[in-house]
């Protein structure tokens, strides 16, 4: 799988929106864009994934540059549950039988 | 449906003892995969699982590791002899099958520490 480019930390306040970016030059055209976040004690959970259009959902938008080189997940409004580690991830949509790979993330942190 | 559930949460053994973990996946799920992760980092794959067949280990996973998953349900995942270096968080997950479409579901891990 291609390999994901995030900063290491970020820090937001809280109930304001947060943009935590990824870069992914080496995209190809059939890898999807996933992302998922790790709570403090917890497994990591899914939040989004995406291919070439952005993406919705009650957790998190997914905006996806046209180049499909970057990528950002949009948190419209930051709490404090949402400080967490949080991965993106690029999958080959021609590869089910290919596990996540998991690099190391940005770890974000939420300020009241 | 209760998740993904692990057993123990916490495990602390000696070095050179073995040590065995459970896990039960959702229970329409094919697909079931460990992962082990350190502090500071990501989780690393280990083995996964699609139903009873164990399709693909990891290099990670020495000798001494062994997982099963009997009839396709529940997974164990043993270490024998286990070493300081052992010590992590193995993590469970499971998925209803391969496409993208099919988001992991994890559960909340068992800490090992060995002393």
């Amino acid at each position: 799988d291609a390999k994901t480019t995030q900063p290491n930390s970020m820090e937001s306040n809280e109930e304001e929106p947060v943009h935590l970016p990824c870069n992914h030059s080496t995209i190809s055209g059939t890898d999807y864009i996933h992302w998922y976040r790790q709570l403090p004690s917890q497994g990591p959970e899914y939040v989004i994934h995406g291919l070439t259009s952005n993406v919705n959902n009650r957790m998190a938008s997914l905006a996806i540059a046209e180049d499909r080189k970057s990528s950002t997940l949009i948190l419209h409004r930051a709490t404090l549950r949402d400080a967490a580690v949080y991965y993106c991830i690029l999958r080959d949509g021609n590869s089910g039988n290919t596990p996540l790979v998991f690099g190391k993330g940005t770890r974000l942190s939420v300020i009241a | 449906d209760t998740g993904v559930s692990q057993d123990p949460r916490h495990k602390i053994t000696k070095r050179g003892q073995n040590v065995t973990f459970r896990c039960d996946p959702i229970s329409e799920h094919n697909r079931l995969y460990w992962y082990r992760q350190t502090l500071g980092q990501g989780p690393e794959f280990l083995t996964y699982f699609q139903n009873e067949a164990q399709l693909e280990k990891s290099r990670l996973l020495s000798d001494r590791f062994s997982a099963e998953r009997p009839k396709g349900s529940f997974s164990t995942l043993e270490i024998q002899r286990t070493e300081q270096g052992d010590s992590a968080m193995y993590l469970c997950a499971s998925s209803l099958g391969a496409l993208n479409f099919y988001g992991y579901t994890f559960g909340s891990g068992t800490r090992l520490t060995v002393v």
